[in-house]
């Protein structure tokens, strides 16, 4: 199981870039890289997923690692409307059972002005 | 845009009661999820689905039951609801089950008192 592992809070300012990074140290070799953000009173929206090297989308960046223990989220110049807690996950849910997808507890990022 | 609806925003209930969690998705998606949400415990898995009448365990499917009798609805069972069930309930559905895609409704909030 890819338990992740982020930190509980960040803050930042408007304009600002904000990285949040993942720690994954037991990635299997199929499994993706997948941010979610929430917001209070909402269910989880998809950001980004990535497997190696670098994605970009017009919301964020997703850096990873040659090894892939490890994977950050880039939001380019934060505003008020990007506070929310985000999500790392990592893994897969098999048929047969066996959850290998877990959310964890996310980073609650505040922005301020 | 996909859309999953949840029946109820909130919901009180009392212990012991049958409780039922109704959750609709409108994008013809195989795989559905349900998750409770409790602070500081993030998001946990409770029952998947990857097909019609097929049903997998999350981490954490004591006291619970679903049954998936259409493509488009998944429902969450709680056969004798007690007051540590009180939590937020989140539906989910994904074309992947890479952890990718996944549209969550809005949540049911259940108090079980």
């Amino acid at each position: 199981l890819a338990k992740t592992t982020q930190p509980i809070s960040m803050d930042s300012y408007e304009g600002q870039e904000v990285n949040i990074t993942c720690s994954h140290n037991n990635i299997a070799t199929n499994d993706y890289i997948t941010w979610y953000q929430q917001f209070p009173s909402q269910g989880p929206r998809f950001i980004i997923q990535g497997y190696k090297t670098k994605v970009t989308n017009e919301v964020a960046s997703l850096f990873i690692p040659a090894d892939r223990k490890s994977s950050t989220l880039s939001l380019p110049r934060v505003s008020l409307s990007d506070t929310a807690v985000y999500y790392c996950l990592v893994g897969d849910i098999p048929r047969g059972g066996g959850n290998k997808l877990t959310f964890g507890t996310g980073t609650q990022l505040k922005v301020e002005l | 845009d996909v859309k999953v609806t949840q029946s109820s925003r909130y919901l009180v209930k009392r212990t012991g009661e049958k409780v039922f969690l109704e959750c609709v998705q409108d994008m013809d998606h195989e795989n559905m999820f349900w998750y409770r949400q409790d602070p500081g415990l993030g998001l946990r898995l409770i029952y998947f689905s990857y097909d019609v009448k097929m049903k997998e365990k999350g981490d954490i499917p004591e006291g619970y039951s679903v049954s998936r009798e259409k493509k488009e609805r998944f429902s969450l069972i709680l056969e004798s609801a007690s007051t540590n069930q009180t939590s937020m309930y989140l539906c989910a559905s994904s074309l992947g089950r890479q952890g990718d895609g996944y549209t969550f409704g809005s949540g049911t909030r259940l108090t079980v008192v």
